[in-house]
């Protein structure tokens, strides 16, 4: 089984604030997702990176992809209360025939 | 963009019922959809995958007489949640895609309460 461990698992800050959410594993992935989940609600995805050292931004959004393809990270500035939720890393096999999902990060931002 | 229509959206039923739950890809055939398991502010588990004209993969751990899974249609997957009991209350996840590897679509979701 490929493991993706997310940290932290949660995590609850102030509007305003910066956060980094990481995404690892021993096991290389051909590309990496990255899902927000609302309760009562399925994943929509907010990104998708395929390159070793990949950097995408979507508007306060950062995401990375490690050098070696194991790992990511997304990191969000100036968190604002929409963007609490759950959020979801997904590695694609290298095979190209399924998709692990990470353990979760439950995000809550205080206004 | 692609979209997953996942009925119904939540359901209660009595303990020993039968619920089934639907999958449907409204705009594009998705012969690959997977079903999904999900506890309160946790990850999502994979149940198991369901290929259109053929038998469901399931998990390690995922009782195939429990779950039943049909893929009869490349727009449609059903999940039977089979004698249903209350540690079967759950929020269930469907996702579909047009081919293995290619973008996932995910349903809403249905939240299944078992009393």
């Amino acid at each position: 089984t490929q493991l993706l461990e997310q940290s932290p698992q949660f995590l609850s800050i102030q509007e305003g604030e910066n956060l980094t959410v990481y995404c690892n594993s021993s096991s290389v992935f051909s590309s990496l997702q990255w899902y927000r989940q609302e309760p009562g609600e399925g994943p929509v995805l907010l990104v998708t990176v395929v390159t070793g050292g990949e950097v995408k931004k979507l508007k306060r959004l950062t995401f990375q992809f490690g050098d070696a393809r194991k790992d990511s990270s997304l990191h969000i500035t100036a968190a604002q209360p929409g963007d609490t939720g759950l959020y979801l890393c997904a590695g694609l096999s290298n095979t190209g025939n399924q998709f692990y999902f990470g353990t979760g990060t439950s995000l809550t931002v205080i206004p | 963009g692609a979209v997953v229509s996942q009925h119904p959206s939540w359901v209660i039923c009595k303990s020993g019922t039968s619920v089934k739950i639907e999958c449907r890809s409204l705009d594009f055939q998705a012969t690959t959809m997977f079903w999904y398991r999900q506890f309160p502010k946790q990850s999502l588990m994979l149940m198991a995958t369901s290929n259109e004209g053929s038998k469901a993969t399931y998990e390690q751990g995922v009782e195939k007489d429990k779950f039943l899974i049909n893929h009869a249609s490349l727009t449609l997957s059903t999940l039977t949640v089979t004698s249903a009991h209350p540690e079967d209350s759950s929020f269930y996840i469907c996702s579909a895609s047009e081919g293995v590897g290619e973008k996932l679509f995910f349903g809403s979701g249905t939240q299944l309460s078992v009393l």
